[in-house]
């Protein structure tokens, strides 16, 4: 079983929908949590960057942790064409196993007009 | 691409032979990354460095050797490649460490034949 699991889609969503992204975990060691943002044939590009539970929100991106339930989310509201990437989470932790960067799959998202 | 330059871009090349991938950094960071992208396995890492002439082994090193002789460039080789490690690779640097946000390379998309 992988440390971080998230769903490769495709997710197809018409223009100005709210998307809903999400990873679960394994390990409870993890406490820092990111969103990186990938265009085809681009390196990753980090999104947003949260510590511990609760939510933290940047223009149309907000981005949820629930770490009783192990499951990260994030949100895009106003979906526009230019949001269709791939969209990799990433998480760490201070102690053990988890005091190195562990990156999702990645969720393809297709954003259509 | 916040500084980095990967090279070549692309690269085909055929079994047993050696390669190197040079990663370029323009911004003084102190760490420098190499990861394999591979379709259901996500970012992996495979070395790292944290200072001129420092390198430390990731998750999937076999295979590759790393040398950092300036600050601003870190290779990656295969000695002797294999059609496993085709792949698309990626260089990343940071200021503060593997957990401090890390700025990714445009990649170097390799075919072993």
């Amino acid at each position: 079983q992988k440390e971080v699991e998230q769903d490769p889609g495709p997710l197809s969503v018409p223009e100005g929908a709210i998307v809903s992204l999400n990873c679960t975990y394994s390990n409870s060691a993890f406490q820092y949590f990111m969103w990186y943002r990938q265009y085809s044939r681009k390196g990753p590009e980090l999104l947003m960057y949260t510590y511990s539970s609760g939510n933290k929100e940047d223009g149309r991106f907000t981005a949820q942790v629930d770490k009783s339930s192990k499951y990260i989310s994030l949100f895009i509201r106003d979906s526009q064409p230019s949001d269709s990437a791939t969209y990799l989470c990433a998480m760490w932790g201070n102690t053990g196993t988890a005091s190195k960067l562990t990156f999702g799959t990645g969720t393809r998202l297709q954003v259509t007009l | 691409d916040a500084g980095i330059t990967q090279s070549p871009r692309h690269k085909v090349t055929e079994t047993g032979t050696p390669v190197t991938l040079r990663c370029h950094q323009t911004e003084n960071h102190r760490y420098m990354y190499w990861y394999r992208q591979d379709p259901g396995h996500g970012l992996r890492l495979i070395h790292y460095s944290y200072g001129v002439k420092d390198t430390d082994k990731g998750e999937v090193s076999d295979g590759y050797s790393v040398s950092r002789s300036k600050t601003e460039d870190f290779l990656l080789t295969l000695e002797s490649a294999t059609s496993s490690q085709t792949s698309v690779y990626f260089c990343a640097i940071s200021e503060r460490g593997s957990t401090d946000t890390q700025y990714f390379g445009p990649g170097t998309r390799l075919t072993v034949l």
